[in-house]
């Protein structure tokens, strides 16, 4: 099993482009969810999903959109690049909702985006 | 604002030592998580606790929780150089969202 995969690792945008960091799981887990990681600001919640063809907004939503049109993909859209959007993005998965058992969350590798 | 803090920001000891990591928050929680976060990678999933568990155990990981102070601990007994990482509390709010503190930097002194 790969578990979470993303891609690409690294990406350097300038300002005003978009893009699509993409995310996928073989685990065949119901909840997905993107994270962005800044220095001294512990990971911030993007977006969720509680399965295929629902989303929700985390904690941080403005300037992304998410999909979920399958169980194991995840994608997170950049609709508009800004330099605030530096960081570093985690994606997540985990059989079930945080709230419930099972509920371990397993991460991707990350990538680190840089917008110029 | 973020659900958890973690305390404290940063902590350094030698090994053999005992390292205790805190945590609080600031709604109702179903569960709490420990996750560590080694340097460049993701995060690795360490320790559920309940919100009715006052106590569990992993290994050298003891986690605490107490709900009526909305605080929990997290002691890594013995530590070693390779424990050397960012710890990260994690909850749910009460909600179908897993939302993380800032975390705490541990090193650890062979």
């Amino acid at each position: 099993n790969a578990g979470v995969t993303q891609t690409p690792k690294f990406q350097v945008l300038k300002t005003g482009q978009s893009m699509t960091l993409q995310c996928a799981q073989d685990m065949n887990h119901e909840y997905m969810s993107w994270y962005r990681q800044d220095p001294g600001m512990g990971l911030r919640l993007i977006h969720y999903s509680v399965g295929a063809g629902i989303t929700d907004q985390g904690e941080v939503p403005n300037g992304y959109n998410v999909s979920r049109s399958t169980t194991e993909d995840f994608p997170l859209r950049l609709l508009s690049a800004a330099p605030s959007q530096t960081s570093v993005y985690f994606c997540a998965s985990s059989w079930r909702t945080p709230s419930t058992m099972n509920t371990e969350a397993f991460f991707g590798q990350g990538t680190r985006l840089t917008v110029v | 604002s973020q659900q958890g803090e973690e305390d404290p920001q940063a902590l350094s000891i030698q090994e053999g030592e005992n390292a205790t990591m805190n945590c609080s928050y600031k709604t109702s929680i179903n569960n709490l998580q420990w996750y560590r976060q080694n340097s460049g990678r993701g995060l690795v999933h360490l320790i559920l606790i309940r919100s009715n568990e006052r106590e569990k155990h992993s290994g050298r990981l003891r986690v605490t929780l107490d709900t009526s102070k909305k605080s929990s601990s997290l002691l890594i007994t013995a530590s070693r150089a390779a424990d050397t990482a960012s710890y990260f509390c994690a909850t749910d709010a009460g909600t179908d969202k897993l939302i993380f503190g800032t975390g705490t930097r541990l090193q650890v002194f062979p």
